[in-house]
């Protein structure tokens, strides 16, 4: 039962142009989104996040989009960098508090 | 400390043998929470501490895992008669807030990779 997804495992894009990842989530009790982003050998390392509340929260080059009624999510880098090349993964946590949930991940190329 | 510190960062074991895993938090963070990751997926919820006790352990996979943070601030992650399919990444996180944690940052450590032959 995976409650948060993303579909694309992996995604390529030229330096300058802009990245989209996505995420899909199934548990309507989750109230706080997390992007994180993950380095081979590091852990994962936190990028952005947003409330329930909100339907958008940006920081410098990154913003996250929510969808609640289609309860999807959205990262958006832009303009990508190769220094972004990583791997991005969608977390969600719910308003019982406690576990984030966390997808698959999406490993994003930037070619200069 | 600056950050989510663990050790070993690596750790070849055979199987069969006992393993421990050590997290040091951020300090003054009141919850801790252990993950494992495999090769190619998310990390996946194994438990999770506020302060010394363990409220949620629902994520670990079977009795071979154990659990602590006795004074509510470095915790140990013990698995016993490893196999090879316990071979992942274990990745220790913390937060500064305690249960209900939405609006609270997690931070992880760069994990411990531990390898069953």
């Amino acid at each position: 039962d995976q409650q948060v997804k993303q579909n694309s495992p992996s995604l390529s894009v030229q330096e300058g142009r802009i990245s989209i990842l996505n995420c899909d989530y199934t548990n309507s009790m989750f109230d706080y989104f997390l992007w994180y982003k993950k380095y081979p050998a590091e852990g994962p390392t936190f990028l952005i996040s947003i409330s329930s509340i909100k339907d958008k929260n940006e920081d410098g080059r990154f913003t996250v989009f929510l969808n609640k009624s289609a309860k999807h999510l959205s990262l958006h880098i832009v303009p990508s960098q190769p220094g972004d090349s990583a791997v991005y993964f969608c977390a969600a946590i719910s308003n019982q508090g406690g576990k984030l949930i966390f997808g698959q991940g999406t490993e994003l190329s930037v070619k200069p | 400390g600056a950050g989510v510190s663990q050790s070993p960062r690596y750790k070849v074991a055979k199987r069969g043998q006992d393993v421990a895993l050590r997290c040091d938090p951020i300090s003054g963070h009141v919850s801790l929470f252990w993950y494992q990751q495999a090769l190619g997926q998310g990390p996946e919820f194994l438990t999770y501490f506020q302060n010394e006790a363990q409220l949620d352990k629902s994520g670990l996979p079977s009795d071979r895992f154990f659990a602590e943070r006795p004074e509510g601030s470095v915790s140990t992650l013990k698995i016993q008669r490893t196999q090879q399919e316990d071979s992942a990444v274990y990745l220790c996180a913390s937060s500064r807030g305690g249960q209900g944690l939405s609006g609270n940052t997690i931070y992880f450590g760069e994990g411990s990779w531990l390898t069953v032959v």
